[in-house]
């Protein structure tokens, strides 16, 4: 079946250094890919999306690439802050079906 | 209102319970879930409602069973359950008006059900 994996699972950086989540999908039919941040005991909540049209998105802070050749996606978060760590999920979407990838717990020290 | 409330927040039921998780939303959005997330993990869905009527079911348990009574509203009912369906049950709503465009998600609070 259709499956996203997402690396890594933990990564840990000092603060004002930049982070990188690379995720693969199978399915060639996605076409939008969200990524969500959960904090501890918290809902999870988007804070960035690219479609399968766009190469990359910035938004502040944080910016996702696509290779839709190779199905690859990213996620770079630049001059990390102590509140940046969480987990985050990216994610497949075709339709009403999103397959996410299994989390990359981020901590970043002070 | 930008959010998705789900009621209650925390709840124990014992195994031969009848119990219902509760989900609102008034942002007019037609594509509503619930997804179940187990600690440390990723989650997954369970159904997909859209314009009120049941459009994926991902071969869920029959003890769960769930209802959209109007464009705002999603249940989710429970019976019968076992302790490995103890987890966070969250709900979900995007703008999604059809299978074709996609959206992202708006999610609750979620629901920690434990089960005894």
């Amino acid at each position: 079946g259709e499956n996203v994996e997402q690396h890594p699972s933990t990564l840990s950086v000092q603060e004002g250094d930049s982070a990188v989540i690379k995720c693969t999908y199978s399915d060639s039919a996605s076409n939008y890919f969200p990524w969500y941040k959960q904090e501890l005991g918290k809902r999870p909540q988007l804070i960035i999306d690219i479609r399968s049209n766009v190469g990359e998105k910035k938004d502040q802070r944080i910016a996702v690439t696509l290779n839709k050749t190779a199905k690859h996606f990213s996620l770079h978060i630049t001059e990390t802050q102590p509140e940046d760590s969480a987990v985050y999920f990216c994610a497949a979407s075709r339709g009403f079906k999103t397959i996410f990838g299994a989390g990359t717990r981020l901590f970043v020290k002070a | 209102d930008t959010e998705v409330t789900q009621t209650p927040k925390h709840l124990v039921m014992g195994m031969t319970n009848k119990k219902s998780l509760k989900c609102e939303q008034h942002m007019g959005h037609r594509a509503m879930y619930w997804y179940k997330q187990k600690a440390k993990k990723p989650p997954e869905l369970m159904f997909v409602y859209s314009y009120e009527k049941l459009s994926i079911n991902e071969s869920v348990p029959s003890r769960f069973s769930p209802e959209c009574p109007n464009s705002s509203l999603l249940n989710l009912h429970l019976h019968a359950l076992q302790p490995e369906d103890s987890a966070l049950y969250l709900c979900a709503s995007s703008q999604n008006r059809g299978p074709f465009a996609t959206y992202g998600y708006t999610f609750g609070s979620g629901t920690r059900l434990t089960v005894v």
